[in-house]
């Protein structure tokens, strides 16, 4: 089955930089890339996400980027404010089906 | 706007009782999972279900079952509860058709002594 790898558990930065986390994947047919936040103490909920037919997209603050020749894709967060500290899960599926494969998260933290 | 519910939010258990986690959904949705979470695991499977009646295990099935009586129900079953089994539970929901998000529920933290 698929496996999603995130490559750093912790990430910090200070408030007003970037922040990039990464994300490998392992099976060609995927096509859907999640990403979700999860606050302190908190449940989990849907930030952004990309498809295979696109290699970047961009919501706010928030951009995605896929290559899907690598299977890599990457979250990127410009200018960081104190409330985008959380644990961020990326993720893989595929649109066969709503079944989705998580990696085991991020840990953001924006020093002010 | 999508709504997910668990009951109950905190529960402890003894080892060896019998625990059910409820889910109930608002959204219509087709499918519906049950997922752990812990400290350097992110989120895991447990199972998942495509609609009343059916249920699939994921990738970490053992010692748990699970029912889905409806459309809205989904519950997560540990018959002989063990310490193991202590931590977070996510239920989620959604469809091929909401573009594959998955709608998550409070969650609920387990304790088994």
């Amino acid at each position: 089955g698929e496996k999603v790898e995130q490559h750093e558990s912790t990430l910090s930065v200070r408030e007003g930089d970037s922040a990039v986390i990464n994300c490998t994947y392992t099976d060609t047919a995927s096509s859907y890339f999640p990403w979700y936040k999860q606050e302190a103490g908190k449940s989990l909920h849907f930030v952004i996400d990309i498809r295979s037919n696109v290699d970047r997209k961009q919501s706010q603050r928030l951009i995605v980027l896929l290559d899907k020749k690598a299977k890599r894709f990457s979250l990127h967060i410009t200018a960081t404010q104190p409330e985008d500290s959380a644990i961020y899960f990326c993720a893989a599926s595929m649109n066969s089906n709503n079944r989705i494969f998580f990696g085991d998260g991020t840990q953001l933290v924006v020093k002010p | 706007e999508a709504a997910v519910t668990q009951s109950p939010r905190n529960k402890v258990a003894v080892t060896g009782g019998k625990v059910t986690l409820s889910c109930n959904q608002t959204n219509n949705h087709n499918n519906m999972y049950w997922y752990r979470q812990d400290t350097g695991h992110g989120l895991r499977l447990i199972h998942y279900s495509y609609g009343a009646g059916s249920t699939e295990k994921g990738d970490i099935p053992d010692g748990y079952k699970a029912s889905r009586p409806s459309q809205e129900n989904f519950s997560l079953i540990l018959e002989l509860a063990t310490p193991s089994q202590t931590s977070v539970y996510f239920c989620a929901s959604g469809d091929v058709g909401t573009g594959n998000e998955q709608y998550f529920g409070p969650g609920t933290r387990l304790t088994v002594l």
